[in-house]
C-alpha cells in the first residue's frame, strides 16, 4: 500500500542553523510527493512540490528532491528563522486525488 | 489566487444540534475535499467530491453529511455528535492530482 514515514520530532534548532527533515515514501507507480507547512492554529500550507524523479521543489528557502532509488523526499533548509517554527507534513497523492501524509515532524527554532 | 475559504473559524455545539460547516473555492477546481484533524496528527480524509458528485466516503458515520451545491462550494452538515468528534475540520480542492490546496479550518468543540 502506500504510506508516508517522517522523522519523529520535535526538532530544536538555533536560528540559522541547516534544517533537514527526512521523509520515506512506499507507494506503487510514482506518485507526486509533497511538503506541507501547518502554522499553530492555522490550516496546511503548500510548501513545495515534486511530481516525477529527480525534479527538485523549492519554496521560500526549502528545497526537496523526489529520489525514486531511496524512495525519499528530505526537506533541507539552509539557514532556519525562529518564524519557520511550525509543524511540516510530508505526502503523496494517489489517483483518487487522496492525500497519504506523514505523521508530522514539529521544528522550533530558537533564536 | 490559491485561496480556500472555510466557516466560521469556530464552533462550539451540543450533541443535540445541527450546525453546517461551509467551504468555497474560486480556482476552478472540481475536486473538493473533507479532512478532519485531531491535535497532533496529520489531517485524515472524510469524503471527496469530484464533478459535484460524491466520489469517497471514508466510512464516516452518519451524523456527518457532506453537501456540494455546486462547483465552488461544500458543506458538512453535522448532526448529534459526539464529544470525539471534537476537532479542525479542513476542507480543500484541487485540480485532480495536481497540487491540493487547504482552507484554514474550522475549529470544532463538541459539549
Amino acid at each position: 500500500g502506500n504510506s508516508v514515514t517522517q522523522m519523529e520530532g520535535p526538532v530544536t534548532l538555533s536560528e540559522e542553523a541547516f534544517l533537514t527533515i527526512n521523509c520515506t515514501y512506499t507507494a506503487t507507480g510514482y506518485p507526486s510527493l509533497f511538503w506541507y507547512v501547518q502554522y499553530p492554529g492555522e490550516g496546511l500550507q503548500l510548501l513545495l512540490k515534486a511530481t516525477k524523479a529527480d525534479d527538485k521543489g523549492s519554496n521560500k528557502g526549502f528545497e526537496a528532491t523526489y529520489r525514486k532509488e531511496t524512495t525519499s523526499f528530505h526537506l533541507e533548509k539552509g539557514s532556519v528563522q525562529v518564524s519557520d517554527s511550525a509543524v511540516y507534513f510530508c505526502a503523496l497523492i494517489r489517483d483518487t486525488g487522496k492525500l497519504i501524509f506523514g505523521q508530522g515532524t514539529t521544528l522550533q527554532v530558537k533564536p | 489566487d490559491t485561496e480556500v475559504t472555510q466557516t466560521p473559524k469556530h464552533l462550539v455545539m451540543g450533541m443535540t444540534n445541527k450546525k453546517s460547516l461551509k467551504c468555497e473555492q474560486h480556482m476552478g477546481h472540481r475536486a473538493m475535499y473533507w479532512y478532519k484533524q485531531k491535535a497532533k496528527k496529520p489531517p485524515e480524509l472524510m469524503f471527496v467530491y469530484s464533478y459535484e458528485k460524491l466520489s469517497i466516503n471514508e466510512s464516516v458515520p452518519s451524523r456527518f453529511s457532506p453537501e456540494c451545491p455546486n462547483s465552488s462550494l461544500l458543506n458538512l452538515h453535522l448532526h448529534a455528535l459526539q464529544p470525539e468528534d471534537s476537532a479542525l475540520y479542513l476542507c480543500a480542492s484541487s485540480q485532480g492530482t495536481s497540487s491540493t490546496y487547504f482552507g484554514p479550518g474550522t475549529r470544532l468543540l463538541v459539549l
